[in-house]
């Protein structure tokens, strides 16, 4: 069946625009998450949505952060007036279910790769 | 806090020899689950195991074993007969009662020479 799948693949964007990341997971994974993976940082943590429950946004680096998902399926991660340092690229995960701790195997999308000039 | 340590940022062995790859672990939680990650040249992670914390087994499949020992918070991760496909970089990660989303170590680049 069909993977995670992240759009765009690519993003270059001038310091200060906006832009947003899609993310459309699995069908049926009620799990979705976010990650970051930089050289500098490795892979962080950014946000996780259970079904449609309001997320924790405490792993968010900054405000300019934002996440939401729509009808429990697909994620959209928007970055307002982006800075140099939110190149990195985002991935997106999700699994069938979540918990603390979590057993469910995570299946990672490809990436949107973003690119701040 | 939680926190899983890779060691090694690369290594590089030629095919058929076998490789270790290390990642330590600290958490103070009881309950907890231990990841291996595959991140091939194309980029996407690509899952290899999952542990829990109760079960200190270890496990072997095909080429791959991994070896769990709470004792020394370690969960190394064995690839014998290496091959040139082997060649990516791996993560340790770690799911506590601390964050909903898995912690990972910095990776380990493995290269496979021919």
């Amino acid at each position: 069946g069909a993977g995670v799948s992240q759009s765009p693949s690519n993003k270059v964007t001038e310091k200060g625009k906006d832009v947003e990341l899609r993310c459309d997971p699995i069908s049926g994974h009620t799990a979705l998450y976010w990650y970051r993976q930089s050289l500098g940082q490795g892979l962080e943590f950014l946000i996780y949505f259970q079904g449609n429950s309001a997320p924790d946004k405490s792993g968010l680096p900054s405000d300019r952060f934002s996440a939401e998902r729509t009808g429990g399926s697909v994620s959209t991660l928007t970055i307002q007036r982006t800075q140099q340092e939110d190149s990195a690229v985002y991935l997106c995960a999700s699994s069938f279910g979540s918990g603390r701790p979590s057993g469910y195997e995570q299946y990672f999308g490809p990436g949107t790769r973003l690119t701040v000039t | 806090a939680q926190k899983v340590t890779q060691a090694q940022t690369e290594i590089s062995v030629v095919e058929k020899e076998d490789v270790t790859l290390d990642c330590v672990y600290e958490t103070r939680d009881t309950t907890y689950y231990l990841f291996w990650y595959k991140q091939p040249p194309s980029g996407e992670l690509v899952f290899l195991i999952r542990r829990n914390s109760f079960d200190e087994q270890n496990e072997i499949s095909g080429r791959y074993s991994w070896n769990f020992q709470k004792s020394t918070s370690s969960f190394n991760f064995t690839i014998t007969a290496s091959q040139v496909v082997d060649s990516a970089v791996y993560f340790c990660a770690l799911s506590g009662r601390g964050a909903d989303g898995l912690t990972f170590g910095k990776g380990t680049h493995l290269i496979i020479q021919p």
